[in-house]
Order: structure tokens, then C-alpha cells, then sequence
């Protein structure tokens, strides 16, 4: 079964630092799908950034870039210029490619911003 | 953002009633999930429908139920509410092949149950 970890349970950063939020994962699937996905107070799940798992290249929205490593099966996302909006629960999540197939989150991580 | 809803969206019922969460879509996808959230466990998937009267089971599936009789609505039952259902609970929604390889899933606000 596929599994998602992150070690992190709490993350602060200053405002306009950058910040690095951990993901590892672990499957024997060659085609899948990682995204992260971010929960603020409000509840609602947004999505931030995915990436495919055949595509070498980092993904990359605006502040939010990550860091995948394929043989490590590592899916790290950096935070560029934190703002105060981005305080939040940040859930990385792993997708098996196909049609209907579930999410698996990890933990979540709860990234606070210092003014 | 993806049109959908969920109703109520707080729910405070008693142990052993009945309880039914309807989530509701605008954007035609074919493929709809529950979700509950608990601390420290993240999001893990109750059931899922890959179309209308095709449903599945999730990881999470045992007290509960679920129904699509309209390619909008999801519908997911407590057959008898237990307090460890006590739960936030998440629906979402994915494209069907062909317009998003990725099958990215967009999620509604939430329904916070409470089973006292």
C-alpha cells in the first residue's frame, strides 16, 4: 500500500523567508501523481502545485516550487517570500495514475508565518 | 473555483440516528469522493463513484454508505452514528480522462459532524 509521511507536524518562518516543507513517500507504481495541498482556517482544501511523476522537471507556482526526487521519493515544497496568507496545514498527497483512483495524504504539516 | 457544495455543513446528531451528508457538484465530473479528516491522520477516503450507481469502497468504508443517483449529487449515510464518527468530512470532485491527465481532485468546503 502507498503511504505518504511528513516528519514535520509544525514549520514557522519570518515573513518574506523562505521555507521548506518535507514529504517523503513510498510506492512500487512507476505512473503517479503528487500534488500539495494547502488548508487554512477556513477549512477548504486548495490546491497549490502537482507534479507528475515522468516529468524530470520541478513544478513550479509562482512562490511555491518543489523538490522531487524520484529515486529518494521525496516531494518537498519551498515557500519563497512567505506572506502572512500562507499560514496554513499543508498536506502533501500521492495520486496512482488511472482514472478514479484516492488520494493519500500524509499528516500534514501546520506552517505558521512570524511578522 | 470548482462548483460544489456540501449541506449541512454542521451536524450535531445523537449515537445510533441515521445521519445522510449530500455533496453537490456544477462542473458534469465524473468522479466524486468522501473524504473524512481526523488529527493526525489527514484526509483518508471512505468511498468514491466513478459514475452514476457506480460506487466503490475507500480504506475507511465500515458505518457507512453512500449513493449517486444524478451525475450531481453524492450522498453519503451513517446507517447508525457512532461518536467515533465524530469527523470532518470532505467531498471532492475529479475530471474524467481526456481533459485532465491528471485528475486533479477539487474539494468542497466541508461538513463538520459532530455524534454526541
Amino acid at each position: 500500500a502507498q503511504t505518504v509521511t511528513q516528519s514535520q507536524p509544525e514549520m514557522s518562518v519570518q515573513e518574506a523567508e523562505t521555507v521548506t516543507l518535507s514529504c517523503t513517500y513510498d510506492t512500487s507504481e512507476s505512473d503517479y501523481y503528487l500534488f500539495w495541498y494547502k488548508q487554512p482556517p477556513s477549512r477548504q482544501m486548495i490546491l497549490v502545485i502537482r507534479q507528475e511523476a515522468y516529468k524530470q522537471q520541478n513544478a513550479t507556482e509562482n512562490r511555491f516550487s518543489v523538490n522531487f526526487q524520484k529515486a529518494a521519493k521525496s516531494f518537498s515544497l519551498k515557500i519563497s517570500d512567505s506572506q502572512l496568507g500562507d499560514a496554513a496545514m499543508y498536506f502533501c498527497a500521492y495520486r496512482r495514475g488511472g482514472g478514479a483512483q484516492k488520494l493519500v495524504f500524509g499528516q500534514g504539516t501546520r506552517l505558521t508565518i512570524n511578522p | 473555483d470548482a462548483g460544489i457544495t456540501q449541506s449541512p455543513r454542521h451536524k450535531v446528531t445523537e449515537t445510533g440516528t441515521p445521519v445522510t451528508l449530500r455533496c453537490h457538484q456544477t462542473e458534469n465530473h465524473r468522479y466524486m469522493y468522501w473524504y473524512r479528516q481526523d488529527p493526525g491522520h489527514g484526509l483518508r477516503l471512505i468511498h468514491y463513484s466513478y459514475g452514476v450507481k457506480d460506487t466503490d469502497k475507500g480504506e475507511v468504508s465500515d458505518g457507512y454508505s453512500v449513493s449517486r443517483s444524478k451525475t450531481e449529487d453524492f450522498l453519503l449515510t451513517l446507517e447508525s452514528a457512532t461518536s467515533s464518527q465524530t469527523s470532518v468530512y470532505f467531498c471532492a470532485i475529479s475530471e474524467s480522462a481526456g481533459r485532465s491527465e491528471t485528475y486533479e481532485q477539487y474539494f468542497g468546503p466541508g461538513t463538520r459532524l459532530t455524534v454526541t
